[in-house]
């Protein structure tokens, strides 16, 4: 089944404890995508890449690094989390082909920064 | 700047009507148009895309237009069921750049059974 699967689901950690959010597709897409979703704020993109070894800031990357060693991975990594950071995190993926460019999500990740 | 506005925030419809959700944009340059539904605490499921070059989109009861010219995008959904209800949000890429992504805040369909 085509996906792109996140983990943890879900993730209590305390301030300063660094961590990782997996993310991985299984479709080859080129471009993968961070984003965090807040009540009011909504969907907003942290970083993303457009293949391997090329990534970019988003609108919110202070706190976080990201790299893509390799197509299907695309982690996101809370070197020193704080409270602020705590929030529900997707990963999405699509191709790069001009007419099929349709973004495929994630299930998500509930982090909670204590 | 591209701003994404979706109005109204949310909206109750008794089961079996025709309604139609929008979205709006103040960047007329825009490569594409995303629709997605969210179920609660679940990711986003694409519904439809809709290419710059394209004026309308449609998947079953699901009907998605686009008037670049104007800045407006809108979701029909017909008959009304239940299992519509979910939040709908629409997504188009910022400057004519397909890699950043600006997503609205969302319409929060409720169906009345």
């Amino acid at each position: 089944e085509a996906q792109v699967t996140q983990n943890p689901r879900y993730l209590i950690t305390v301030t300063g404890k660094k961590l990782t959010v997996t993310c991985s597709q299984n479709m080859n897409h080129e471009y993968m995508s961070w984003y965090r979703q807040d009540p009011g704020l909504g969907l907003r993109q942290i970083y993303y890449s457009m293949n391997v070894e090329v990534t970019d800031k988003g609108d919110v990357p202070e706190g976080y690094k990201v790299s893509r060693k390799e197509k299907r991975n695309f982690p996101l990594i809370l070197e020193s989390p704080s409270p602020n950071q705590t929030s529900l995190y997707f990963c999405a993926s699509k191709p790069i082909i001009s007419g099929a460019n349709v973004l495929t999500f994630g299930a998500g990740s509930r982090l909670t920064v204590l | 700047k591209q701003e994404v506005t979706q109005i109204p925030a949310a909206l109750s419809v008794p089961e079996g009507e025709n309604l139609v959700l929008n979205c709006s944009f103040t960047d007329s340059a825009i490569y594409n148009l995303q629709w997605f539904r969210q179920d609660p605490g679940k990711g986003l499921t694409s519904l439809l895309l809709i290419q710059s070059s394209q004026r309308e989109q449609t998947s079953g009861r699901l009907n998605a237009s686009l008037d670049k010219s104007s800045g407006r995008s809108t979701l029909y959904i017909a008959a009304s069921q239940p299992g519509d209800s979910a939040t709908y949000l629409c997504a188009v890429p910022k400057m004519n750049r397909d890699d950043k992504i600006i997503f609205g805040k969302g319409t929060r369909l409720h169906i009345l059974p």
